[in-house]
């Protein structure tokens, strides 16, 4: 069956430093990938997204890698900030084409 | 202003009533979206549009109405065969179907007692 897999437990990080959150996918080839930032009581916010082609997209201080033969996307923040704290998602393109499965998101947690 | 609203923010009904949500987008976008939340998971898609008098049922269809008679608007009903109705609904859209971004709204948070 289908699979999108982010880690369930919130990721805990020291301000200041890099974090690394994972994207896991079974049974899609997808061209793309996005991730998106949610807020609690909020909807998503488009951040990123990354074509098959592409190992690696950034955008300020985020950074997002695409490696289909491992079937994974790996998101950083780097200098990450109290601010940054969220749930991300990642979302990709069924093999139909026609529309986004997004992954159960994993909570970032900054501390100052 | 562009962007895309849904109201109301909160909505509370009792079991075996009919509710729809609203959703309203001035991006001139073809596509538009409905997704249930419910806590701590993702996001599960409920019914999709692609154009105009056209849409499509998403995962998790059962339980629940839509209509798209104008590009603007992609009204909800949860109706009373849906199950579970109590859950965080967020509507979005995009420029089309497929890989383009999706821009959401802020989310009805539905409570059925």
């Amino acid at each position: 069956s289908q699979k999108i897999e982010q880690n369930s437990e919130a990721l805990n990080i020291q301000e200041g430093k890099t974090a690394t959150l994972t994207c896991n996918y079974t049974n899609y080839s997808p061209a793309y990938l996005q991730w998106y930032r949610q807020d609690p009581g909020r909807g998503p916010v488009f951040l990123l997204l990354i074509r098959e082609n592409e190992k690696e997209k950034r955008k300020e201080r985020l950074k997002v890698t695409f490696d289909t033969t491992l079937k994974q996307s790996l998101f950083h923040i780097t200098a990450s900030q109290p601010a940054d704290s969220a749930t991300y998602l990642c979302a990709l393109t069924n093999n139909a084409g026609n529309m986004l499965t997004f992954g159960g998101g994993t909570r970032l947690m900054v501390k100052p | 202003d562009g962007g895309i609203t849904q109201s109301p923010k909160y909505l509370f009904r009792k079991e075996g009533q009919n509710v729809t949500l609203s959703c309203e987008q001035n991006l001139n976008h073809d596509a538009m979206y409905w997704y249930r939340q419910d806590p701590g998971q993702g996001l599960r898609l409920i019914y999709y549009s692609q154009i105009v008098n056209d849409f499509q049922k998403g995962d998790i269809a059962e339980g629940y109405s839509v209509s798209r008679e104008k590009k603007e608007s992609f009204p909800l009903t949860v109706t009373s065969a849906q199950k579970n109705p109590t859950a965080f609904y967020l509507c979005a859209s995009s420029i089309r179907t497929g890989s383009y971004e999706q821009y959401f709204g802020p989310g009805t948070r539905l409570t059925v007692t």
